[in-house]
């Protein structure tokens, strides 16, 4: 089974921080997804990236950006948290058309 | 543009009652179509996918349906359990375009008393 690993399952950080969030995938996916996870608002999507060194936004990118130097990593950047940045944040990968699979998640808190 | 429209919870139900959580779509071309569940705490899971017009995808007693005509894929389980708790995402996959990016509806909420 491939499998998603995310560094954290919680994090606290403090506003102005810069935060790293990682996501790492064992199954030499070409497609990477970070989003975020709020109550009523379901799942949203921030950055994705096709290819190592590719990245796209998503739906809500500002305040993020995201890194992807080599194909089983891919990292998003909260440049200087802020506490509407609190969030579920959770990574996929996929295969061409397959359907994703998701890690467990990381809860941030940004205080 | 995609979208993909859930019915409002939250659901609570009591242990061997008859499920249904509504979900209609839009889409261009012929998308395929999934339910993920998120158990508490943790990320999310396939569930189930229908690929073409009249599928059904079925796993672990739950089943959906995609009716093109309806433009819906409706989940449905016969007798739900305390363990069925979690949350529940609708999405979709447009086969048209040069990216596979699924579309997730607001996800519902479903409890299950003993």
């Amino acid at each position: 089974d491939v499998k998603v690993t995310q560094s954290s399952r919680y994090l606290v950080k403090r506003t102005g921080e810069k935060v790293f969030l990682e996501c790492v995938q064992d199954m030499d996916h070409e497609n990477m997804f970070w989003y975020r996870q709020d109550p009523g608002l379901g799942l949203r999507l921030i950055y994705f990236s096709y290819d190592v060194k590719m990245k796209e936004k998503g739906d809500i990118p500002e305040g993020y950006s995201v890194s992807r130097e080599k194909k089983e990593r891919f990292s998003l950047i909260l440049e200087s948290a802020s506490t509407n940045q609190t969030s579920m944040y959770l990574c996929a990968s996929s295969f061409g058309g397959t359907g994703y699979t998701f890690g467990s998640g990381t809860r941030l808190t940004v205080v | 543009g995609n979208s993909v429209t859930q019915m409002e919870g939250p659901v609570t139900l009591s242990e061997e009652a008859f499920l249904t959580i509504n979900c209609t779509y839009t889409a261009t071309g012929y998308p395929s179509l999934f339910w993920y569940v998120q158990y508490p705490g943790e990320g999310l899971q396939l569930l189930l996918k229908a690929t073409k017009a009249d599928d059904k995808g079925s796993n672990k007693g739950f089943e959906a349906t995609y009716r093109k005509e309806t433009t819906s894929f409706h989940l449905e389980k016969g007798s739900v359990q305390v363990s069925d708790s979690a949350v529940y995402f609708c999405a979709l996959r447009s086969l048209t375009g040069a990216n596979s990016k699924l579309t997730f509806g607001k996800g519902i909420t479903l409890s299950v008393r003993p």
